[in-house]
C-alpha cells in the first residue's frame, strides 16, 4: 500500500505569513494527489485535485505543487480562517491513503 | 447545490451489523464513483470504499475487506454501506463522499457508528 507521510505534524503561523506543508508518497503516485482543508466539527473540503488544480471558490493564496513522490500545499497569506486540518489524499493505487494530517494554529 | 446525505448509524454491540445509506442530490448520481471514507473521534481520515458509477467495480481498505460492502442503486440516487462483524475500532464517523472527480468536490455531514457493549 501507497504511505502518505505528511510534515510538520503541527505548526503555529501567524496571520500573513507564508505556510508550507509537505507530503511524500511512498512509492510514485504522478499527479494523483488532492489536499483537503478540515475545520473542528465540520466534514473536509478539498482545497486542491491532480496536485495542483486550484478547485472553484478556494482562494488564490492556496497552491499546490509537485508530482511523483514530493507535494507541497503552500499557503501564501495566512488569513485568520486557514487554521484547519490539512490532508493529502493519493488516488493512484488501491487502497487510496491519506496522510496522517498538518494541524495549522495561529499564535 | 451537491448535497450528500447520510443516515444509519447509531450505537451498536460488537459483532453486530449496520447500514448506512447516503442520498445524493444536485448532480448527476450515476455518473460518479463514489466512496466512503470514515474519521475514528480525535483521528485523521481513513479511506475506506470506492464503488464505479456503474457498480462494476468494488475496492476497499485491508481494514474493512470482507466485513463491510460497498453498493448503490443508481435508480434512487444513493449509496450504501453494509458493515458486518463490527469491532470497537469501527467506531468512527463515515462520510460519503465524492472527493476524487475534477471540478466536483463533495461530501456529507457523516454518520455516526459506536461500536461497544
Amino acid at each position: 500500500n501507497t504511505v502518505m507521510t505528511q510534515s510538520p505534524t503541527s505548526m503555529f503561523t501567524s496571520v500573513g505569513d507564508r505556510v508550507t506543508m509537505s507530503c511524500k508518497a511512498s512509492q510514485n503516485v504522478g499527479i494523483n494527489v488532492g489536499w483537503y482543508q478540515q475545520k473542528t466539527g465540520q466534514s473536509p473540503k478539498r482545497l486542491i485535485y491532480w496536485a495542483s488544480n486550484r478547485d472553484t471558490g478556494v482562494p488564490d493564496r492556496f497552491t499546490g505543487s509537485g508530482s511523483g513522490t514530493d507535494f507541497t500545499l503552500t499557503i501564501s497569506n495566512m488569513q485568520a480562517e486557514d487554521p484547519a486540518i490539512y490532508y493529502c489524499l493519493q488516488h493512484n493505487s488501491y487502497p487510496y491513503t491519506f496522510g496522517a494530517g498538518t494541524k495549522l494554529e495561529l499564535k | 447545490e451537491v448535497q450528500l446525505v447520510e443516515s444509519g448509524g447509531g450505537l451498536v454491540q460488537p459483532g453486530s451489523s449496520l447500514k448506512l445509506s447516503c442520498v445524493a442530490s444536485g448532480f448527476t448520481f450515476s455518473s460518479y464513483n463514489m466512496h466512503w471514507i470514515r474519521q475514528a473521534p480525535k483521528k485523521g481520515l481513513e479511506w475506506i470504499a470506492l464503488i464505479y458509477y456503474d457498480s462494476s467495480n468494488k475496492y476497499y481498505a485491508d481494514s474493512v475487506k470482507g466485513r463491510f460492502t460497498i453498493s448503490r442503486d443508481n435508480s434512487k440516487n444513493t449509496l450504501y454501506l453494509e458493515m458486518n462483524s463490527l469491532r470497537s475500532e469501527d467506531t468512527a464517523m463515515y462520510y460519503c463522499a465524492n472527493p476524487i472527480a475534477a471540478g466536483m468536490d463533495a461530501w456529507g455531514q457523516g454518520a455516526s457508528v459506536t461500536v461497544s457493549s
